[in-house]
């Protein structure tokens, strides 16, 4: 089946490390994202992982893959109050056709 | 270099309506996808166009229907207005083929409002 889960809500305080998590069900997936999504705007792509890689690192963002258990999770460092917005993660299915998204997560960063 | 773009940013139709977004991809792009975000939800899959086809089609009624041109760019069309369609439309633009090269890029959407 196709379903991609997500907590609805997060908030941090500004300077804490924020951590998002989703699961996944297409164990065929060769590419994971994450997206940002600010209020009335489009989706801007944050960062990806390949599917054979259990870390990546950029800048203050960190994706961890655990394959076995299909749950992705990003971490942004010193969680800044711009950073407040709704974040999705998507996994491709069936080779490129689609992305299929979670319900997404709103991060509230408080000063 | 030019991100995707959409038009128009907002649109307000009644019922029964028809409707045409219009969407110009990332340069360099050769597919268009197009995605229905209702409020408070993650968006959802309506089709994507390759090479002026229809690559693939999500669980959308044959009222959505879409064309690509041959400079890529791509219309949505949608027939018989529902209260239900009222969403953000998104478009996202990618590069056929495989891997990291179908990674999809998003334009800024089109508000639809339907009353």
């Amino acid at each position: 089946g196709e379903d991609v889960e997500q907590s609805l809500f997060l908030s941090v305080r500004e300077g804490d490390s924020s951590v998002i998590n989703c699961t996944y069900t297409d164990s065929s997936s060769t590419y994971l994202y994450w997206y940002k999504q600010e209020p009335g705007a489009g989706l801007q792509l944050l960062t990806y992982i390949f599917s054979n890689m259990d870390m990546k690192q950029d800048q203050r963002l960190t994706v961890l893959l655990n394959k076995k258990d299909k749950h992705l999770s990003l971490r942004i460092a010193d969680t800044q109050t711009g950073d407040s917005a709704i974040y999705f993660c998507a996994e491709i299915y069936n080779q490129g056709g689609k992305l299929i998204f979670g319900q997404g997560t709103e991060l509230s960063v408080k000063p | 270099d030019a991100g995707v773009t959409q038009s128009p940013t907002h649109l307000i139709k009644t019922r029964g309506q028809q409707v045409t977004l219009r969407c110009s991809p990332k340069s360099g792009h050769d597919t268009v996808s197009w995605y229905q975000q209702a409020l408070g939800q993650g968006p959802q899959f309506i089709f994507q166009y390759y090479e002026e086809e229809e690559r693939q089609r999500g669980n959308f009624p044959d009222r959505f229907s879409g064309h690509q041109f041959p400079n890529y760019s791509s219309e949505l069309n949608v027939n018989a207005l529902l209260l239900g369609d009222s969403a953000l439309y998104l478009c996202a633009s990618s590069l056929f083929g495989r891997g990291l090269q179908e990674t999809q890029y998003f334009g800024p959407g089109t508000r639809l409002l339907v009353l």
